[in-house]
């Protein structure tokens, strides 16, 4: 049972405009969240996180918004760039349970020069 | 970059041979996981560990053991490889309950014949 779920596996944008990549989680628990971004044959990298104590955390051009009561979040990417190209995966955390991350299934960002 | 090396980094291996995959860290953290990831699922997790002789079972742990006897090392074994069991495996590791990154390591590449 899939409890945090990207429903996009693919997205293609033109460079410069904004890349927004979705996630969706069912545990009401869950009160951390991190995105990350991974290149092919490479480990997957830390992007930016939130708490859920906050709706919003930006970090250049990254910015995380997160809306509770939809369990929902996002990634914003502005402006994309070539470089940007990965696959993004969601995590979320949740409290007082230990240490055990639930990731997403990810989604294939393309940024088109 | 976080200290974490695995090894091997590629391995071929036939259908019902034991197979050790290592994770060694330099960053003292506390908390140690394997994860698998594959088309369509994502990064599940296996095992994972919270310290020395500490361990617990992940979303898919059948097949799969784990041990931890000092803080760097972390090992997953397949006690008799199957095909299903072809993926890239990563370690990862975090520090504290709460609020805390995941880092995670190059990647093991294991394809079972």
């Amino acid at each position: 049972d899939q409890q945090v779920k990207q429903n996009s596996p693919s997205l293609s944008v033109q460079e410069g405009r904004i890349s927004i990549l979705n996630c969706d989680y069912t545990n009401s628990m869950f009160d951390y969240f991190l995105w990350y971004k991974k290149y092919p044959a490479e480990g997957p990298t830390f992007l930016i996180s939130i708490s859920s104590i906050k709706d919003k955390n930006e970090d250049g051009r990254f910015t995380v918004f997160l809306n509770k009561s939809a369990k929902h979040l996002s990634l914003h990417i502005v402006p994309s760039q070539p470089g940007d190209s990965a696959v993004y995966f969601c995590a979320a955390l949740p409290r007082k349970t230990g240490n055990q991350f639930y990731f997403g299934t990810g989604t294939s960002l393309t940024v088109i020069p | 970059d976080a200290g974490i090396t695995q090894s091997p980094r590629h391995k071929v291996t036939e259908t019902g041979t034991p197979v050790t995959l290592r994770c060694h860290q330099t960053e003292n953290h506390r908390y140690m996981y394997w994860y698998r990831q594959d088309p369509g699922h994502g990064l599940r997790l296996i095992h994972y560990s919270y310290g020395v002789k500490d361990t617990d079972k992940g979303e898919v742990s059948d097949g799969y053991s784990v041990s931890r006897s000092k803080t760097e090392d972390f090992l997953l074994t397949l006690e008799s490889a199957t095909s299903s069991q072809t993926s890239v495996y990563f370690c990862a590791i975090s520090e504290s309950t709460t609020g805390n990154t995941i880092y995670f390591g190059e990647g093991s590449w294991l394809t079972v014949v």
